[in-house]
């Protein structure tokens, strides 16, 4: 268990729809970083807030936004869904903002678009 | 665009081999190298975080080797166990000058099985 939690576990939604994903990070840490598994690409890096702010951005689709709250979860809104969006959603997080950490994975959200 | 490869794609090997996959990366604006372990319905986990040129770092019979000059670096298992069985990822980070994230570039892993 790395200590970060994301919820829902699984989520089925149809085109379309807006869903809401939700990521608490490991006590203490102030990084939140957002990835996604298609099933034919690798781990993509979305974004990373930074103790509240957006730190650094990926591909990250015009129809997706991010935010990270004062206490310190995040969220990650994906709207106008599509097909090609059905993937696996993983949270990370870490103490600082630099890349020279390890990133504590989530257990992930799995979407399935239909 | 910056290209993080791994090879083998897949390997099949024994209980009690010895075996090691590459990541390639690009070799200018080195900042860090991470190494994570993904085993299936879990979620990554980390291994290494490299960030010297020549360094080496180990984790029980898991070891890890750092060419930043030439953009490489190894991960080698000793004595592979059916509990090694994973994807191996690595992940490049590039250099951003001041102002660092950890916007990690990833491979497309190594898929490891290790038989009985």
């Amino acid at each position: 268990d790395s200590g970060v939690t994301q919820t829902p576990k699984h989520l089925i939604t149809a085109t379309g729809q807006r869903v809401t994903l939700r990521c608490s990070p490991r006590s203490g840490d102030l990084s939140v970083y957002w990835y996604q598994q298609s099933l034919d690409q690798g781990l993509q890096f979305l974004i990373q807030y930074y103790n509240g702010e957006e730190r650094a951005k990926g591909n990250i689709l015009e129809r997706f936004s991010a935010q990270q709250f004062p206490d310190l979860h995040s969220e990650l809104n994906l709207s106008s869904l599509e097909l090609g969006d059905s993937a696996l959603y993983f949270c990370a997080s870490t103490i600082g903002a630099g890349g020279r950490e390890t990133q504590y994975f989530g257990p992930g959200t799995r979407l399935l678009v239909l | 665009i910056l290209n993080v490869e791994q090879s083998p794609q897949s390997l099949h090997v024994q209980e009690g081999d010895s075996t090691n996959f590459t990541c390639s990366f690009p070799s200018s604006n080195f900042y860090a190298l991470h190494w994570y372990r993904w085993e299936t319905a879990k979620s990554p986990e980390a291994l290494f975080v490299m960030t010297l040129n020549g360094d080496e770092k180990k984790k029980g019979r898991i070891s890890a080797t750092l060419n930043t000059k030439e953009g490489y670096s190894y991960l080698y298992i000793k004595g592979s166990q059916p509990e090694d069985s994973a994807t191996y990822l690595c992940a490049f980070l590039k250099s951003w000058g001041s102002s660092n994230t950890g916007k990690l570039i990833f491979g497309q892993g190594t898929t490891l099985q290790v038989k009985p």
